[in-house]
């Protein structure tokens, strides 16, 4: 399974966006780039997904670079709400169990 | 509410008992994994199903741990003869078998104290 390279944690003000990175130098041609993200005492939620173009959805806006070796995930306006573990997860195209590293810790201040 | 559903969401255990839990998927989703997550790392996975058929299982998931999905509906999670290792968050999650539709739900979890 490909890797990814988060940092450890970040934090945001509430009301500012967020731009959360996620390396992956290793990423093969048909692989997924998907975020999900775990709140406190919860299961892990699905944020977005995407290959090569740039996604956007309710949630969040996925940006990926050219050479597909990173990637971002963009809070627009980070809420309270929004405190939680973010996971950067490289899926193949038919592949079906998510590897999990560690994520990033997003703490948001009020 | 129609997401997955998890139970019991809490079981605390002697170690050398055995424990089961329940998963009931979303009803049209035909896959159903499980996944464990100890303290301040991500999930683990250990299986999965695609309707009945167990198709994947993890190196994790010893022969003390075994998993059913009898009618590709619900499914269960056995540990036999627990240990203090085992403790930890077990996952259930649910999703649909198509190529770009194959977002994990995932349920709150029940977390397992072995002591």
């Amino acid at each position: 399974d490909a890797k990814t390279t988060q940092p450890n944690s970040m934090e945001s003000n509430e009301e500012e966006p967020v731009h959360l990175p996620c390396n992956h130098s290793t990423i093969s041609g048909t692989d997924y780039i998907h975020w999900y993200r775990q709140l406190p005492s919860q299961g892990p939620e699905y944020v977005i997904h995407g290959l090569t173009s740039n996604v956007n959805n309710r949630m969040a806006s996925l940006a990926i670079a050219e050479d597909r070796k990173s990637s971002t995930l963009i809070l627009h306006r980070a809420t309270l709400r929004d405190a939680a573990v973010y996971y950067c997860i490289l899926r193949a195209l038919y592949g079906n169990k998510l590897v999990f590293g560690a994520g990033t810790i997003l703490r948001v201040k009020s | 509410d129609t997401g997955v559903s998890q139970d019991p969401r809490h079981k605390i255990t002697k170690r050398g008992q055995n424990v089961t839990f329940r998963c009931d998927p979303i009803s049209e989703h035909n896959r159903l994994y499980w996944y464990r997550q100890t303290l301040g790392q991500g999930p683990e996975f250990l299986t999965y199903f695609q309707n009945e058929a167990q198709l994947e299982k993890s190196r994790l998931l010893s022969d003390r741990f075994s998993a059913e999905r009898p009618k590709g509906s619900f499914s269960t999670l056995e540990i036999q003869r627990t240990e203090q290792g085992d403790s930890a968050m077990y996952l259930c999650a649910s999703s649909l078998a198509y190529r770009d539709l194959r977002e994990q739900y995932f349920g709150p979890g029940t977390r397992l104290t072995v002591t």
